[in-house]
């Protein structure tokens, strides 16, 4: 079945650390792929997307993530962590469910805090 | 501004009550899609349509039902609340080219509970 998975649904790092948030899915075809960020008590935010360029893509903020097709992987970094970074992270992946119809779906979330 | 704008953005229902969630977007997008946001589950996704007159079924279907009579709005609306349903919803929409979607665009959110 066609899925995305997020490890780790809480991940804490300190300001200036390097961070690493981490998507896999699950597909016999590469979807395009997303990484969004919601702070509280808002909807989502586009950070970057996967659109079979590029395997490395830049994003907002300071954010990339990398596309590994041997990994089926599109984990998201940014080199040094700020503040203004918490929030909650969500990766999705645009399936094929058949002729031309497709479905965004995303992972569980990773709630990102980050440390004084 | 252009985008994607939900009304209300925050609800109380009694058990049983109906009600219809809106959803309007000004950016001509074929493609329209409701998800429900619970902790711990992500979004997943309700209904979607890829035009006037065209929806079909999502993730979690049930106890909801949507139309769309026109490209700019796709309301959900919610027969019989139960508080399974209490969540935070979202509408989004996109265009497609070639039946890929791209430049998903998300409403803010309605806060709803089932009480």
């Amino acid at each position: 079945a066609q899925s995305v998975t997020q490890l780790g649904s809480h991940v804490s790092v300190s300001e200036g650390a390097l961070v690493l948030l981490r998507c896999n899915y699950s597909s016999s075809v590469p979807p395009y792929l997303f990484w969004y960020v919601q702070y509280p008590n808002q909807g989502l935010q586009l950070l970057l997307k996967y659109t079979s360029a590029a395997t490395l893509v830049k994003g907002i903020n300071g954010f990339e993530a990398e596309f590994k097709k041997s990994e089926t992987s599109f984990h998201l970094t940014k080199p040094s962590a700020h503040m203004s970074d918490a929030a909650e992270y969500f990766c999705a992946a645009l399936f094929n469910s058949g002729g031309s119809n497709y479905k965004l779906t995303f992972g569980k979330g990773t709630l990102l805090t980050v440390n004084p | 501004n252009a985008g994607v704008t939900q009304t209300p953005k925050f609800q109380v229902l009694k058990t049983g009550q109906s009600m219809t969630l809106q959803c309007a977007q000004d950016m001509n997008h074929e493609y329209m899609s409701w998800y429900r946001q619970d902790p711990g589950m992500g979004l997943r996704l309700i209904h979607y349509s890829v035009g006037a007159g065209i929806t079909d079924q999502g993730e979690v279907p049930n106890g909801y039902n949507v139309s769309r009579s026109t490209t700019e709005d796709f309301p959900l609306r919610l027969l019989s609340a139960a508080p399974s349903q209490t969540s935070v919803y979202f509408c989004a929409s996109s265009y497609s080219i070639g039946g890929l979607l791209y430049g998903y665009t998300f409403g803010s959110g309605t806060r709803l509970t089932v009480v």
